[in-house]
C-alpha cells in the first residue's frame, strides 16, 4: 500500500556515469516534485510536475532532467555525475499545485565517488 | 531569496519535558505545514494551518499560525523519545509565481 515510492534506495556510482531515479505515486495526485537534502538536512525542491506538465523548475545543473510518462510517475535523470550531486533526493506527491500538503517517498541515496 | 528560518536548530531534551520551536519569515504564506523526518525515511506530514492565528493540536503537539501567517510554533508537552526526529516547518506562497519552501530544520533528540 505503498504511496509514493521510489528506486533504488541506495544508489553508488563513478563520477561521470549517468544514472536515473523513478518514483511512482498511487494517490492519484496531480502533481509530483523532486527534492534534493544535503548534509545539513535542508531540503530544496528542484522540480514539480503538474499534470505531466513542468511547472517549477528551480536553479539546477542541466545535467538534471526529469521526465513524467504520465501522472503518476515522475523519473530523474543525472546525466555525468559529479561529487556534488552526491545527497539524498525526494521524490513528493500532492494533491494539486496550490495544495501545500506533501507526502514524500522513501528517499534514494547517491553517493558518487 | 526567501528563507524560513527554525529554531532552535538543534535541541536535546528529558523525557517529560515541555518544548517549543519557531518558524520564521519575512513572507506572507498562504498555507503551512509541519512535518517529521526520521532517519532513513522523507518527511512526514503532521499537519497544515491555513488561517492567521489559527491553532490546532495533534495529542501532545500544538501548533500555532502567526496572525499575520509568516510565522508558526510548534509546542510539544511532556516530550517522549518517540517524539525524536527531525522537525521541518514548511510554507505555500506566491511570489509571481508558487513557491514551496523548507525551513532550515531543527532536530530533536528527547532523552529517556
Amino acid at each position: 500500500d505503498t504511496a509514493v515510492s521510489q528506486t533504488p534506495k541506495y544508489l553508488v556510482t563513478q563520477m561521470g556515469n549517468d544514472k536515473s531515479i523513478k518514483c511512482e505515486q498511487n494517490l492519484g495526485h496531480d502533481t509530483m516534485y523532486w527534492y534534493k537534502q544535503d548534509s545539513k538536512k535542508f531540503l530544496k525542491i528542484m522540480f514539480s510536475y503538474n499534470n505531466k506538465e513542468l511547472i517549477i523548475n528551480e536553479t539546477v545543473p542541466n545535467r538534471f532532467s526529469p521526465k513524467s510518462p504520465d501522472k503518476a510517475h515522475l523519473n530523474l535523470h543525472i546525466n555525468s555525475l559529479e561529487l556534488g550531486d552526491s545527497a539524498v533526493y525526494f521524490c513528493a506527491s500532492s494533491p494539486g499545485l496550490a495544495v501545500g500538503r506533501q507526502f514524500f517517498g522513501p528517499g534514494t541515496r547517491l553517493t558518487v565517488l | 531569496t526567501q528563507l524560513l528560518k527554525q529554531s532552535p536548530q538543534f535541541l536535546s531534551i528529558q523525557e517529560g519535558e515541555n518544548l517549543t520551536v519557531y518558524c520564521n519569515s519575512s513572507s506572507v504564506f498562504s498555507s503551512l505545514q509541519w512535518y517529521r523526518q526520521e532517519p532513513g525515511e522523507g518527511p512526514v506530514l503532521l499537519v497544515t494551518v491555513v488561517t492567521g492565528g489559527e491553532v490546532k493540536k495533534l495529542k501532545r503537539l500544538t501548533f500555532q499560525f502567526g496572525d499575520a501567517r509568516k510565522d508558526s510554533s510548534l509546542h510539544i508537552t511532556a516530550a517522549q523519545p518517540g517524539d525524536t526526529g527531525l522537525y521541518l516547518c514548511a510554507g505555500a506562497f506566491t511570489s509571481g509565481t508558487y513557491k514551496y519552501i523548507f525551513g532550515t530544520g531543527t532536530r530533536l533528540k528527547v532523552l529517556a
